[in-house]
């Protein structure tokens, strides 16, 4: 079974779309986050969730905004796709926000706007 | 199946030289990644490898096989600041990403 899945795998759309970018996860955990990879594959933290607290990124437009419909569930949605939104976006889970908890990671979903 | 193994846990002492190593089996390959992962913090990148060999970055090294899928991270002379978890992370297909669950290294005085 996969511990963290995220659908689409690959998303391709139109400028000045919207779209949303699933993410689950079947371990348990508390905490779950979304990152983007750069063209330098260098990994940015988005968004950290737990179901006491969001923590944003300052530097994250406001057009992406996480759902959570459940502790199992982080939903990444993106307003007003740009093209440089173009990336892949990595979900990750762990049990808590801080200490030496495991990260677990999704397979990525490539968005490319055109 | 596809499938990362790598250590859970290591521990090595200051100034010395660690290999932390990473086995895969997956139905395809484009590259292999290494990122460094302090704990609370997002994942450091420090290598990408898509040909066998050995590519060094200062004091890390990450080696490849595709033969034998197989690869390493060399870190020499040590450092306290280099404790923390090590992910590899295996790219079968073009954007389409597995991770390893990651080597959490200690690093003692």
């Amino acid at each position: 079974d996969t511990a963290v899945s995220q659908t689409p795998k690959y998303l391709v759309t139109q400028m000045g779309n919207d779209k949303s970018i699933k993410c689950e996860q079947n371990l348990g955990h508390d905490t779950m986050y979304w990152y983007k990879q750069d063209s330098k594959k260098f990994l940015k933290i988005m968004f950290s969730y737990n179901n006491k607290e969001l923590i944003i990124n300052e530097t994250v437009p406001n057009r992406f905004s996480p759902k959570s419909p459940d502790k199992a569930h982080l939903n990444l949605h993106i307003n007003s796709l740009e093209l440089g939104d173009s990336a892949v976006y990595f979900c990750a889970s762990s049990q808590e926000t801080s200490g030496e908890e495991t990260q677990y990671f999704g397979p990525g979903t490539r968005l490319l706007v055109l | 199946g596809q499938n990362i193994d790598q250590p859970t846990e290591m521990t090595a002492t200051e100034g010395a030289i660690v290999q932390i190593n990473c086995t895969y089996q997956t139905s395809g390959f484009n590259g292999l990644f290494w990122y460094q992962q302090h704990a609370g913090e997002a994942p450091t990148f420090l290598s990408y490898n898509v040909l066998d060999g050995l590519e060094e970055k200062g004091r890390f090294s990450s080696f490849l096989s595709r033969s034998k899928g197989y690869s390493y991270l060399l870190l020499k002379e040590l450092q306290m600041k280099d404790s923390a978890s090590y992910l590899c992370a295996v790219e079968p297909f073009p954007y389409k990403y597995i991770f390893g669950t990651g080597t959490r290294l200690k690093v003692l005085a």
